[in-house]
């Protein structure tokens, strides 16, 4: 398996404009969660899906911020209008069902490798 | 609320020196507690999974303890492949899938 897939890897934008981040779960993985990374806050949940279905968003910061799962196999993070504030790198990691049996550890979440954000 | 705290920030050693690092947490009901490697530039790595006081997980040159209130991550005759940031993350009965995540401990191993 390829593991989660992230794009792109280096964003910089200037204050005001769009940005939308995008993730590829693991195949068969059911659970998806975007997480914000800076020095100060350290890495932080911003909102979970479930089955394409989005459980706990209280990490969003801002009405700035909004995600959409519209299927299995694709995630988006949009900020707009960005500012510099949001400058950080964001993951995305996906996790199976709980319990699944053999290799897979109960609940484990499987990061991607994250998407820098510079905000000018 | 649920809250992770670890230590030391940051924590330099020679080749061969083990020490530990500690991940302090309090939870309202602890479902599982997880060790994360994270390289710079690149996203955290699965290490460990701990359930339950008294339980142990060793990988190569790490071993993960687990008390009801902390859990430690000890090293044994660490190599300079072993420097990155630690992490340590807690996932309580009654948050769902959620984790929450200590500030981490930058190690670094010189040769």
């Amino acid at each position: 398996d390829a593991g989660v897939i992230q794009s792109p890897r280096h964003e910089v934008t200037e204050m005001g404009q769009e940005v939308t981040l995008r993730c590829k779960p693991i195949s068969g993985h059911d659970y998806l969660f975007w997480y914000r990374q800076t020095m100060m806050r350290g890495l932080e949940l911003l909102i979970y899906f479930n089955n394409n279905v989005p459980i706990d968003d209280s990490g969003m910061p801002e009405d700035r911020f909004s995600a959409k799962m519209p299927n299995a196999s694709f995630s988006t993070l949009k900020i707009q209008p960005s500012e510099p504030r949001d400058s950080a790198v964001y993951f995305c990691a996906s996790s199976p069902p709980p319990g699944t049996s053999g290799r897979i550890s109960y609940n484990e979440q499987f990061f991607g490798p994250g998407t820098r954000l510079t905000v000018l | 609320e649920d809250q992770v705290t670890q230590s030391p920030e940051a924590l330099r050693l020679q080749e061969g020196e083990s020490s530990s690092l500690n991940c302090s947490y309090t939870v309202s009901g602890l479902r599982g507690l997880f060790w994360y490697r994270q390289d710079p530039g690149k996203g955290p790595e699965f290490l460990f999974t701990l359930y339950s006081a008294g339980e142990e997980k060793e990988k190569e040159r790490l071993k993960a303890t687990l008390t009801k209130k902390e859990s430690f991550l000890h090293i044994t005759a660490p190599k300079p492949e072993d420097s990155a940031t630690y992490l340590c993350a807690v996932q309580a009965n009654n948050a769902g899938n959620m984790l929450t995540f200590g500030g981490g401990t930058r190690l670094m191993v010189k040769p």
